[in-house]
């Protein structure tokens, strides 16, 4: 079946520590994201990446890295910088919109909830 | 910078009962996404609104835009217990490749 796979679930970081949040899609989506939910924000976005190679900051993008060598994945690392990383992360992907249109339908996965211990 | 402002963002309503979520957005867009979410799951896509008068209906619920008033509702009809859950709506700024999204209605349907 096709979709978006997160993992772990669940992930549980020490202080101080560099975590990786994997996302692998086979939707054959060129557009990939990564959201950040707290309780009572809604979505924010922290990364984005159109295309192979290349990526965007969102809003909140500071103490966090990703990477897009392959179409398929796009890994977000929650690194020592980010002081306060406790939250429920969403991956999500999308038909890349064609220049000059609004977004693409998201299509999301299960998500993984990073606590800090 | 678009903005999508939902309300009210807690609603608790009887089984049986119609409600409106409102959500209203800042700047141009040519189309607006309602998603459900199930406490500690992920968003699962309900609607995709293209066009101003857009209207689409699934169940009890039915969505709609107006994209010359930056509004579009979800409508519900006789409320049952399942569709407790927490609705948002998104869009995206024209011309731009990522979605905004609103903080979310908490919906509590109770006998």
């Amino acid at each position: 079946d096709g979709g978006i796979t997160q993992s772990p679930k669940y992930l549980f970081r020490k202080e101080g520590q560099n975590v990786t949040l994997s996302c692998e899609q086979n939707l054959n989506h060129d557009a990939m994201y990564w959201y950040r939910q707290d309780p009572g924000q809604g979505l924010r976005l922290i990364y984005y990446s159109q295309i192979v190679n290349d990526f965007q900051k969102g809003d909140i993008a500071e103490g966090y890295s990703v990477s897009r060598e392959k179409k398929e994945s796009f890994p977000l690392t929650v690194t020592s910088a980010q002081k306060n990383p406790t939250a429920f992360y969403l991956c999500a992907s999308s038909v890349r919109p064609a220049p000059g249109q609004g977004n693409t339908e998201a299509f999301f996965g299960q998500g993984t909830r990073l606590t800090v211990v | 910078e678009l903005k999508v402002e939902q309300n009210p963002l807690f609603l608790s309503m009887q089984e049986g009962k119609n409600y409106t979520i409102y959500c209203n957005y800042s700047t141009t867009s040519d189309r607006l996404y309602w998603y459900r979410q199930d406490p500690g799951k992920s968003l699962e896509s309900l609607f995709v609104l293209l066009s101003n008068g857009a209207v689409k209906q699934e169940g009890r619920l039915m969505a709609s835009l107006d994209t010359k008033a930056r509004l579009s509702t979800l409508h519900i009809t006789a409320a049952v217990h399942d569709l407790s859950a927490t609705y948002f709506c998104a869009g995206p700024l024209l011309g731009y490749s990522t979605l905004t999204f609103g903080k979310g209605t908490m919906l509590l349907v109770s006998p």
